[in-house]
């Protein structure tokens, strides 16, 4: 398994502001991904994110409203650009050791846009 | 905090009894799922996996059932206790990139 910690783990934020969310792992990791949960719903994932190259966005996500960096094999971040009270969501970080198995998943950031 | 199961099919069991949590998927060539279970506040924790070259997995009080006939997932657990209580999403993963899709989610709701 992997220990994930990932901050803030609640922000509320005004419409129009960004807010930079933090993924860290206790070991390096081969996948990184973001996930977003809407209040009373699955997940969905935004995005994978790539160590030293540009992450790969799902349908309906853009890089311009999510930017993500992932400098390493044990960080990432996601940041959530320009909000509205569309964005109030959790978002999750998830990694996995090796391709094709077990994905582990932080204790998400739970967002709050006024 | 949010609750994640506010407009998700809840399911009532009794402590003690045994629970079945379904979970029917979308992609014929996905060949790899796993059940997570998440609690309030909390991130998706992994309960079990199986992939698409069986069609059953016992883990500790959890078992799985694949059908990829119908393509229904299952989840069994026995003698469910309080601490089971809830929603347990099933996900789905196809080809050779490892995310995920994940299903709606069942809350399961234990009561004494």
């Amino acid at each position: 398994s992997a220990v994930i910690s990932q901050k803030p783990s609640r922000d509320i934020c005004q419409r129009g502001t960004s807010l930079t969310i933090q993924c860290q792992v206790d070991s390096q990791v081969t996948m990184m991904f973001w996930y977003r949960q809407q209040p009373g719903q699955s997940l969905t994932l935004i995005a994978t994110a790539n160590q030293g190259s540009e992450a790969t966005y799902e349908s309906g996500f853009v890089i311009d409203k999510f930017p993500i960096s992932r400098p390493n094999l044990t960080f990432s971040t996601l940041t959530v650009s320009n909000m509205s009270p569309e964005d109030s969501s959790i978002y999750l970080c998830s990694v996995g050791h090796r391709v094709g198995e077990k994905l582990f998943f932080g204790s998400g950031t739970q967002l709050s846009v006024l | 905090g949010e609750s994640v199961g506010l407009h998700l099919p809840t399911l009532s069991v009794q402590e003690g009894d045994n629970s079945i949590i379904n979970c029917a998927y979308s992609n014929s060539a996905s060949d790899y799922f796993i059940w997570y279970k998440q609690e309030s506040g909390k991130g998706p924790q992994f309960i079990i996996d199986i992939r698409s070259n069986m069609d059953k997995r016992q883990g500790q009080r959890v078992t799985v059932l694949l059908n990829k006939t119908v393509k229904h997932l299952s989840l069994q657990i026995a003698a469910t206790q309080p601490g089971d209580s809830a929603v347990y999403f099933c996900a789905e993963r196809t080809g050779t990139a490892s995310k995920l899709t994940f299903g709606t989610g069942t809350r399961l709701q234990v009561t004494l």
